[in-house]
């Protein structure tokens, strides 16, 4: 079974502060994916990467940038926290880009004040 | 632009009964494919089902089928024998090669 694990369930940060949220998966996929869920908007993405140190701007991209060192790892970083990032984020992988099925992790509330 | 439309925000189903979920798309495209996922309450978001857009087949799982038109570009999941474990959010999705489009979900509630 894949195994896609985020750093944290619950996370609660200052605005202004500068917050690392990590996801990891153990299928050796190539696509690694991040997705912001809010109520009633669904899920939209934010960043994908296709292999180690490649990314791409996904639909709503601005206030976050992400980092991709190793294949197993994927991590979004928010430069400087805003209340209007306070969300559920969700990371994904999945091993081909156009066909396969997305595997998600169980998700982190960040709540920033 | 390609959309994903889940016009019933929530529902509610007796355990037991059948419940179907709408949803539709738009796209321009031939080949694609669509899903329905689950994401039950503090829960991992899972795959329920796929279909190939090809496939002219309706797709099958267990107690989960979708009724696939797309000509209408409808792809609504039918639950039958409705179990409290049910009880979840479900996200139809399209697949957009490199990225997933989602609807904004519909909130379904099994009774006892």
């Amino acid at each position: 079974d894949v195994k896609v694990t985020q750093s944290s369930r619950y996370l609660v940060k200052r605005t202004g502060e500068k917050v690392f949220l990590e996801c990891v998966q153990d299928m050796d996929h190539e696509n690694m994916f991040w997705y912001r869920q809010d109520p009633g908007l669904g899920l939209r993405l934010i960043y994908f990467s296709y292999d180690v140190k490649m990314k791409e701007k996904g639909d709503i991209p601005e206030g976050y940038s992400v980092s991709r060192e190793k294949k197993e790892r994927f991590s979004l970083i928010l430069e400087s926290a805003s209340t209007n990032q306070t969300s559920m984020y969700l990371c994904a992988s999945t091993l081909l880009l156009s066909t396969d099925t997305q595997y998600f992790g169980p998700g982190t509330r960040l709540t920033v004040l | 632009a390609q959309t994903v439309t889940q016009s019933q925000p929530e529902m509610s189903v007796q355990e037991a009964e059948t419940v179907t979920l709408s949803c539709t798309y738009d796209t321009s495209e031939n080949n694609y494919y669509l899903f329905w996922y689950k994401q039950p309450p503090s829960r991992q978001m899972i795959l329920v089902i796929r279909q190939e857009a090809y496939k002219q087949q309706n797709a099958t799982e267990n107690r989960f089928s979708v009724n696939f038109q797309k000509a209408a570009k409808s792809f609504s999941l039918k639950i039958s024998d409705s179990q409290l474990g049910d009880t979840a959010m479900y996200f139809c999705a399209f697949m957009n090669p490199g990225k997933l489009i989602f609807g904004t979900g519909t909130l379904l509630a099994v009774q006892p």
